[in-house]
């Protein structure tokens, strides 16, 4: 069965260091998203792209992030500087389609710890 | 903006009885789409079930099933002959049907489940 994949499984990364986190979506998905989980909490929404564009964003995505889908495969979620409070999982998903009832389907998260 | 809440942060059921989650969740739209995530202890988010608002009908997928009451915002997992395998972090979601696709999580619950 076809499925999202994330790596690295975890990371660690210095406080001020650039992390990427990386995604391959199912292959004839179009529609890709980020969200992240801070621990013990909920899971958030990050952002939502499309046609190599980014469709939406939520509050927290600020300029420290970047999403990007470098060779048509895979699908990257970059923070430029990280800070202790982007220690969280971070969940790639994808969706063939928008609309209608296709659901998201998720990797399993990558856990990043900054120190 | 819409909401949604789980306001049972820990569940616990013995194996083989039938348990119930609940969710409520606040929009104005009449046309939407809700689903129930797993999250294991591996952290992975699985697809549980999904509902479309406008069927009147709940959603059963073998030994879990919804019940959905539109006119009160509620949308309630069930969980009939639990297993120690469904012990998992279960979270509610809402996905508007309109410009927007991303999903709003519930704050889940944690379903423990006993021998």
């Amino acid at each position: 069965e076809p499925e999202v994949t994330q790596t690295p499984s975890h990371q660690v990364t210095q406080m001020g260091q650039e992390v990427i986190l990386r995604c391959v979506p199912i292959s004839n998905h179009l529609y890709f998203y980020w969200y992240r989980q801070i621990l013990g909490q909920k899971v958030e929404f990050l952002v939502s792209f499309y046609n190599n564009e980014i469709s939406e964003k939520s509050e927290i995505f600020d300029d420290q992030f970047s999403v990007e889908r470098p060779d048509g495969s895979n699908f990257t979620l970059k923070i430029r500087s990280t800070k202790l409070e982007d220690s969280a999982m971070y969940f790639c998903a994808s969706r063939p389609g928008r609309w209608g009832h296709t659901e998201a389907f998720f990797g399993q998260g990558t856990r990043l710890t900054v120190v | 903006a819409q909401t949604v809440t789980q306001s049972q942060p820990e569940m616990s059921v013995q194996e083989a009885e039938t348990v119930t989650l609940s969710c409520t969740y606040d929009t104005s739209e009449s046309d939407y789409y809700l689903f129930w995530y797993k999250q294991p202890p591996s952290r992975q988010m699985i697809l549980v079930i999904r509902q479309e608002a406008y069927k009147q009908q709940n959603a059963t997928e073998n030994r879990f099933s919804v019940n959905f009451q539109k006119a009160a915002k509620s949308f309630s997992l069930k969980i009939s002959d639990s297993q120690l395998g469904d012990a998992a972090m279960y979270f509610c979601a809402y996905r508007s049907s309109g410009d927007t696709d991303k999903l709003i999580f519930g704050t889940g619950t944690r379903l423990q489940v006993f021998p």
